[in-house]
């Protein structure tokens, strides 16, 4: 069983388009994010959502909307598509330990997004 | 600016030969995690390091958090091929407020590991 599931693995699409990105984690986790990787293999944060509420919400254009319907879903949404755009999109989810302590993200196998 | 400076950016090896791999800060980090990435996947965890100090094995790769918690190296023994992929370390800064569920990546490095 695949523990955090992006679709779809790719995308082209033109310049101008609305196209969404979906994940889902089954491992129980409550909190989850996204992240673009840029040609430079650079992780950056985009958003992420704790038990359904939006935590984090860095510089991003307000293209970009992140819903989470329920804790194991993450969708991103992107309107107006641009240039700049094309990356890979990372969605990721974490929970703390028994201890209380966070200890680092489980991945999924990325979106190529890629805009002509 | 870049929070997490990692060195060296690409590193192409023999086969059986030591590197080390270093992570560097200015700030200080609740915790810090070492991940690999190989192409098409994401990021898969290694390791997290929580103490100051605190050294940690698995199996050929050992992994340092600094006495300040500022900075990490990650060391590999005798690499082998299937080490090749890109390595990122990623910090949870310390008194980061609601924010404390957020990583902050370095840029990689590239392992190139050659037979």
């Amino acid at each position: 069983d695949t523990a955090v599931s992006q679709t779809p693995k790719y995308l082209v699409t033109q310049m101008g388009n609305d196209k969404s990105i979906k994940c889902e984690q089954n491992l129980g986790h409550d909190t989850m994010y996204w992240y673009k990787q840029d040609s430079k293999k650079f992780l950056k944060i985009m958003f992420s959502y704790n038990n359904k509420e939006l935590i984090i919400n860095e510089t991003v254009p307000n293209r970009f909307s992140p819903k989470s319907p329920d804790k194991a879903h993450l969708n991103l949404h992107i309107n107006s598509l641009e240039l700049g755009d094309s990356a890979v999109y990372f969605c990721a989810s974490s929970s703390l330990a028994g201890t209380g302590r966070f200890y680092g993200y489980t991945f999924g196998s990325g979106t190529r997004l890629t805009v002509v | 600016t870049q929070l997490l400076e990692q060195s060296p950016q690409f590193l192409s090896i023999q086969e059986g030969e030591n590197l080390t791999v270093y992570c560097n800060s200015s700030s200080v980090f609740s915790s810090l995690q070492w991940y690999r990435q190989e192409p098409g996947e994401g990021p898969v965890l290694l390791v997290t390091v929580v103490t100051g100090g605190e050294v940690k094995k698995l199996k050929r790769l050992t992994f340092q958090f600094g006495d300040a918690r500022k900075d990490s190296s990650l060391h590999i023994t005798a690499a082998q091929p299937g080490d090749t992929g890109l390595y990122l370390c990623a910090g949870n800064l310390k008194n980061s407020g609601g924010s404390n569920y957020k990583l902050t990546f370095g840029k990689g490095t590239l392992l190139t590991v050659n037979p």
